[in-house]
């Protein structure tokens, strides 16, 4: 079955801390992973995206994402935090040929200062 | 470009009304969809469509409808609704499997 899982619901940092927020996925063709991020009362906005190539890609705002195949991962990251990162993390899955991607449940980004 | 529009931003509707979310996109993108969002769920997807006159159904799609007569409106219909419905419902729009731009969504509640 696909599926997108994101095992951390919330997670606090402190402002200046590094970040990683985890994504695995199921996937039964290869996949095209996506990162996106919500505030509060908007839409969702791409941070990110992999299709192929390079394994270690760099979005907005300072975030990158590592796929690693062997794991089924594509974990985001950022080395310093701020407070305006405060915000909920959706990964999505899709693939060549399909119309439609499979988000996970989210993560909740709380930044303390 | 103004992107993704919805409208309205949010509304109250009592059991048994029915009501249509607007969605348009100025992108010239050929797939659109429709999502619920509900608190610790995610994303689900309710319908979507490839083009003009192309529709089909997502995960979710008991109590709703949609057409898509050209390629910037995707409205959604409520029929009969109920309070399963409250939710925030978001639109998007995509160029083939790539990355999809959203709406800033409408807050529905059924009371």
């Amino acid at each position: 079955a696909q599926s997108v899982t994101q095992p951390d619901i919330h997670i606090t940092v402190s402002e200046g801390a590094s970040l990683e927020l985890r994504c695995n996925y199921s996937y039964g063709a290869t996949p095209y992973l996506f990162w996106y991020v919500q505030s509060p009362g908007q839409g969702l906005q791409l941070l990110l995206k992999y299709f192929s190539g390079d394994t270690l890609v760099q979005g907005i705002k300072g975030f990158e994402a590592e796929f690693k195949r062997s794991q089924s991962s594509f974990n985001l990251r950022k080395p310093s935090v701020h407070w305006s990162d405060a915000a909920e993390y959706f990964c999505a899955v899709g693939g060549r040929g399909t119309y439609k991607y499979i988000f996970g449940t989210g993560t909740r980004l709380k930044v303390l200062a | 470009n103004a992107g993704v529009t919805q409208t309205p931003k949010f509304r109250i509707l009592k059991i048994g009304q029915s009501m249509t979310l607007q969605c348009t996109q100025d992108m010239n993108h050929n797939y659109m969809y429709w999502y619920r969002q509900d608190p610790g769920m995610g994303l689900k997807l309710i319908y979507y469509s490839v083009g003009a006159g192309i529709t089909d159904k997502g995960e979710v799609p008991n109590g709703y409808n949609v057409s898509r007569s050209t390629t910037e409106d995707f409205p959604l219909r409520l029929e009969l609704a109920a309070p399963s419905q409250t939710s925030v419902y978001f639109c998007a729009s995509s160029y083939l499997e790539d990355t999809q731009y959203f709406g800033p969504g409408t807050r529905l509640t059924v009371l």
